[in-house]
């Protein structure tokens, strides 16, 4: 069971705005930044957003990520065909001195 | 250009052992975190361990402490990960990733998957 909450599915239409949620405790989110990772199958997972809201160089726009408390949400919008993946949001545990990730969400369109 | 490349996976039974090595190019090793994370069907993706730059600092998962252990060599570019006491839920591809911020990184390796089975 991971130890952040993410929802198993998400789906919109092409263009269409999606928003994934990311909760967790306050050791975890409540006191560090989040980071939101894009995963194709067979490919290798990549950085979409990390603390909290910052883009990588590369990463489109249509990404967006917030924090509040203890959630995170990552908003994908102008939903399009090949954003279709896994996402995981991903934090440090204070308490744990670890690491630690949601269990994953589809997203299709 | 920046590149890791992990080696090292592979078959091993129930309380086998293995080591993995990531390998970096492209920039100054020896000032970067690096990570590990695992990938397994139906699993997610899980963070497994961290190293800092001088190697006097390691974090590891709860599901591998006591029985991994994440070591580097900065004169060969090199962090190994040993893995005793596998078991089968250790089945997974390994990734070997530079740091960016806490559990973001900016660059990883393709992987070498380990397979834990009698």
């Amino acid at each position: 069971q991971s130890v952040l909450t993410q929802p198993p599915s998400v789906s919109g239409g092409p263009g269409q705005k999606v928003t994934i949620s990311c909760s967790g405790g306050t050791s975890d989110i409540g006191d560090n930044y989040v980071s939101w990772y894009q995963h194709f199958p067979g490919a290798v997972p990549r950085l979409l957003i990390y603390d909290n809201d910052k883009r990588p160089s590369g990463i489109s726009d249509r990404f967006s990520g917030s924090k509040s408390g203890t959630s995170a949400t990552l908003v994908i919008a102008g939903l399009q065909a090949g954003d279709e993946a896994d996402y995981y949001c991903g934090t440090w545990d204070s308490r744990l001195s670890a690491g630690v990730f949601g269990g994953g969400t589809k997203v299709t369109v | 250009e920046v590149q890791l490349v992990e080696s090292g996976g592979g078959f091993v039974q129930p309380g086998g052992s293995l080591r993995l090595s990531c390998v970096a190019s492209g920039f100054s090793f020896s000032t970067y975190w690096i990570h590990w994370f695992r990938l397994a069907p139906g699993k997610g993706l899980l963070w497994v361990s961290r190293i800092r730059y001088d190697g006097r600092v390691t974090n590891y998962a709860d599901f591998v402490k006591g029985r991994f252990t994440l070591s580097r060599d900065n004169a060969k570019n090199t962090v190994y990960l040993q893995m005793n006491s596998l078991r089968a839920e250790d089945s997974a591809v390994y990734f070997c990733a530079r740091d960016l911020h806490i559990v973001a990184t900016d660059f990883w390796g393709q992987g070498t998957r380990v397979t834990v089975s009698s």
